[in-house]
């Protein structure tokens, strides 16, 4: 099984701040990496599809890139509304999701 | 527009047993791939199986194989989840998810429905 370690487990940032997550698999996944944007009592959101194509409606903020082994997201400037937990997801090999960062309020 | 509706969800008893449902519309529920996700109370998200849009394949986590059956009627535009031999590892939030055929990440998903197992 392909395991997904995300790091770090939680980030505390300010608005306006560059983020980034790193999302690391087991073995090479090609490209074949999503990231999601989840708030609580909700279903996850798609962001970034293929390791760095960004969803349709997705603000262009939010970018990702890697591929292999090793991937990122990353938010250009960090906004009220993107306080949430991001997750990575593998779909090379069925779907193993790494285990989330919580981005807080500094 | 196009949406994945689940329901079933509830409370039951350890060793006991529930049907999830997730009923598509708006688009060719045929053309897809369906999978069902959970998520644990303040953990994160499992995937748990999924079934081939003719249901030629399937596939489910060590998890929940054997216990767990993944159906889908593309008639009706549903699909399942059969769970049995619940124990309380198995409550959380059950999400149903679409993703075209091949490789391909879900790119919609249901609401979810909560399940709890407990005496």
């Amino acid at each position: 099984d392909i395991q997904m370690t995300q790091s770090p487990s939680t980030l505390s940032a300010f608005v306006g701040d560059r983020v980034t997550i790193t999302c690391r698999a087991s073995q090479s996944i090609s490209s074949w990496l999503a990231w999601y944007q989840q708030k609580p009592g909700k279903a996850p959101k798609l962001l970034i599809y293929k390791a760095s194509n960004l969803e349709s409606g997705a603000p262009s903020r939010f970018s990702g890139s890697g591929s292999g082994t090793e991937f990122t997201l990353t938010i250009s400037s960090l906004q009220p509304d993107d306080f949430a937990t991001y997750y990575c997801q593998q779909y090379a090999h069925y779907w193993t999701f790494g285990q989330g960062t919580k981005v807080e309020i500094k | 527009e196009e949406q994945l509706v689940e329901s079933g969800g509830g409370l039951v008893k350890p060793g006991g047993s529930l049907r999830l449902s997730c009923a598509a519309s708006g688009f060719t529920f045929s053309d897809y791939t369906m999978n069902w996700v959970r998520q644990a109370p303040g953990k994160g998200l499992e995937w748990l199986s999924s079934i081939s849009s003719r249901s030629g394949y399937i596939y489910y986590a060590d998890s929940v194989k054997g216990r767990f059956t993944i159906s889908r009627d593309n008639a009706k535009n549903s699909l399942y989840l059969q769970m049995d031999s619940l124990t309380a590892e198995d409550s959380g939030v059950y999400y149903c998810a679409r993703a075209p055929e091949g490789v391909s990440h879900p790119d919609n998903w249901g609401q979810g429905t909560l399940v709890t197992v407990s005496s």
